[in-house]
């Protein structure tokens, strides 16, 4: 089935560094990739995301690039800040869109001033 | 935006009783409503998908008869967590979708449930 594996964490960084949160997929066919992003005690909101291979997604100076080579969508930012400290997940719907998700473990972000 | 509020955000209750949690898409009719459990350090897993007006479909290792879901409306779906025991304290986070497709999924911001 399915699956989504991105890098544990936590991840600390200082204020203005860069970050990279490795994500790869295992899917059939053509999956849609997601970066979701939960703040403490609130449910996740969409940061970003491609549709098909070679798209690049971005917001809020985020960005992630869609590898069917190398099936992943690693996410980048040039310069963190505290506001980003969250938890960021992963994820993937099969081909045909965003009914069923499937989610990696998520990867806890800590931007210290 | 698409706003889906969660209601309540935290709750406590005692074994064996049941527990009900609401899930409203504020601006705009869901189709489909799905509910998520999340465990500590852990991802969100999949518990059911559901449509208005028709009955719940349950991921495999998920107790239907324990996780009642409702979709009475285009706007409402409960989640209510029968005879609750301290293993069902979770984080259950319910998501909804305008349409099929590629339509986006919009969260709520989750209900903290304990069971003591």
């Amino acid at each position: 089935g399915d699956s989504v594996t991105q890098m544990e964490g936590p991840v600390t960084l200082s204020e203005e560094a860069f970050l990279t949160i490795n994500c790869t997929y295992t899917a059939t066919g053509y999956p849609s990739l997601f970066w979701y992003v939960q703040y403490p005690g609130e449910g996740l909101q969409l940061l970003l995301k491609a549709t098909k291979a070679d798209d690049k997604g971005s917001n809020k100076g985020f960005e992630a690039t869609y590898r069917k080579e190398t099936t992943s969508f690693h996410l980048e930012k040039g310069s963190v800040q505290v506001s980003d400290s969250a938890v960021y997940f992963c994820a993937l719907s099969g081909s045909g869109g965003y009914q069923k998700v499937t989610f990696g473990t998520g990867t806890k972000l800590q931007v210290i001033p | 935006g698409a706003v889906v509020s969660q209601h309540p955000s935290w709750v406590i209750c005692k074994s064996g009783t049941s527990v009900k949690i609401e899930c409203r898409s504020l601006d705009f009719q869901a189709t489909t409503m799905f509910w998520y459990r999340q465990f500590p350090k852990q991802s969100l897993m999949l518990m059911a998908t559901s449509n208005e007006g028709s009955k719940a479909t349950y991921e495999q290792g998920v107790e239907k008869d324990k996780f009642l879901i409702n979709h009475a409306s285009l706007t409402l779906s409960t989640l209510t967590v029968t005879s609750a025991h301290p293993e069902d304290s979770s984080f259950y986070i319910c998501s909804a979708t305008i349409g099929q497709g590629i339509s986006p999924l919009h969260f709520g911001n989750g209900t903290r449930l304990t069971v003591t």
